[in-house]
């Protein structure tokens, strides 16, 4: 069965600082990554996809992706307090489906 | 823009009660449509997803049922409501042919006494 495992936190950073989210996945035929930030109560928010290998900047947010290791990475700098979220790997299927990890919980300290 | 609407947004039911929630997409056409669920402490668990009008594939046997009717609407149903259907249901589409992203609804949560 295709999995996709976060560490589920919590994960606490100072604000300012980089927060740095890991998601590795079982399925080597992936071709697709994504992230999503959900705020409590609230859907998710796509926020980063990645397809090829290395890293991918949108703002104050990096992706990276190494196949090799079936790893794929959020970093987060100038963390903020409104960044306290949890956070979703989700995983491209071989059907067009997401396959998504149980999120990692982020809190940025003021 | 896309919009992704669902409804209703909370709903309290009683076990063994009916159930339909409605999701709708504007601003596209020909989308993939998904339910999903997530319960308490659970991660994202994929129920249903669409490619077209009538067509509806199950990731997971359960007593809910899913339909599209038209293009743009997705329909989540139950005639008899578990204990265990509580958690926060989501609808969320993608571009037919696109790269997967997917973008989500609003979410409806569903509890069940």
């Amino acid at each position: 069965q295709k999995e996709v495992e976060q560490n589920s936190g919590p994960l606490s950073v100072p604000e300012g600082a980089i927060a740095s989210l890991n998601c590795t996945y079982s399925d080597r035929g992936s071709q697709s990554f994504f992230w999503y930030r959900q705020y409590s109560g609230k859907s998710p928010e796509l926020i980063m996809f990645i397809y090829s290998n290395g890293d991918k900047e949108d703002g104050r947010f990096t992706a990276q992706l190494n196949k090799a290791s079936q790893y794929v990475s959020l970093l987060i700098r100038d963390s903020q307090p409104s960044d306290s979220a949890t956070y979703l790997c989700a995983v491209g299927g071989s059907q067009g489906n997401l396959i998504f990890g149980k999120g990692t919980k982020l809190s940025v300290k003021p | 823009s896309q919009t992704i609407h669902q409804w209703p947004a909370t709903l309290v039911q009683p076990v063994g009660s009916p159930l339909s929630l409605e999701c709708t997409v504007e601003g596209t056409s020909n989308p993939n449509l998904y339910w999903y669920r997530q319960a308490a402490g659970r991660g994202l668990q994929l129920l249903f997803y669409s490619v077209g009008i009538g067509q509806i594939s199950s990731e997971v046997p359960q007593n809910l049922s899913a339909s599209r009717p038209q293009d743009r609407q997705f329909i989540l149903s139950s005639k008899k409501l578990l204990l265990s259907d509580s958690g926060f249901y989501l609808c969320a589409w993608s571009r037919r042919q696109g790269g997967g992203e997917q973008y989500f609804g609003p979410g409806t949560r569903l509890t069940v006494t």
